[in-house]
């Protein structure tokens, strides 16, 4: 997708590792968004960024931390991953007036 | 608070026939309201959106989508499908217009039959 990148693209990972997951855009926008995807749940927001350094839970942030220490990259670890983390997940820019995402090609991510 | 329910979980038709996904939201603010399309192994892309204009709202692939506030509504339609429409569809809700919370659906999976 254009103007934003998540990687690694896969990653298996044994449980009880920290895990980092990146995503980089180059579209200068001002709020990022991390997201999880599962079955039966559509999309759910982990946390999101609002500016460097400024960042807030989502609905599901437990067990994730995320870092912003630049506009372009967002970065969110799973501190001590868990099989309930296996999942893809999204990362999702938006514009200045929040009038929709743009979303990465998606991380998928396996913890066994 | 807000939330959004879609109604089924999965849909097939026959190529050249009708699609009608269905979604229902709550709001306590006038909504913004979205569809958006994400095919096997990718991102989610932007189909159509609607911010509090034309009751009626069209994007891309020849879909559309219809604002009904007395039925609290925003079900998506196309007149009819093709073979490339086969994909996962999420109704997606923010509140209002400034909110920056977006709440997703947990998405309807489009076959379509040959």
């Amino acid at each position: 997708d254009a103007g934003i990148t998540q990687s690694p693209r896969h990653k298996v990972t044994e449980t009880g590792t920290p895990v980092t997951l990146r995503c980089h855009q180059t579209e200068n926008h001002r709020y990022m968004y991390w997201y999880r995807q599962d079955p039966g749940h559509g999309l759910r927001l982990i946390h999101y960024s609002y500016g460097v350094k400024d960042t807030d839970k989502g609905e599901v942030s437990d067990g994730y931390s995320v870092s912003r220490s630049k506009t372009e990259d967002f970065l969110l670890t799973l501190e001590s991953a868990t099989s309930s983390q296996t999942s893809v997940y999204f990362c999702a820019i938006g514009g200045q007036g929040l009038d929709y995402f743009t979303f990465g090609s998606g991380t998928r991510l396996t913890v066994v | 608070a807000q939330s959004v329910t879609q109604l089924d979980s999965h849909v097939s038709v026959s190529e050249g026939t009708p699609v009608l996904l269905r979604c229902n939201y709550s709001s306590s603010y006038s909504p913004s309201l979205f569809w958006y399309v994400q095919h096997p192994n990718k991102g989610l892309q932007l189909l159509l959106k609607y911010t509090s204009a034309a009751t009626l709202v069209k994007g891309i692939n020849g879909f559309e989508a219809e604002f009904k506030k007395s039925e609290t509504s925003f079900h998506l339609t196309k007149p009819s499908a093709h073979m490339s429409d086969a994909a996962e569809y999420f109704c997606v809700v923010r509140e209002g217009n400034t909110g920056n919370q977006f709440y997703f659906g947990t998405g309807t999976s489009l076959t379509v039959i040959p």
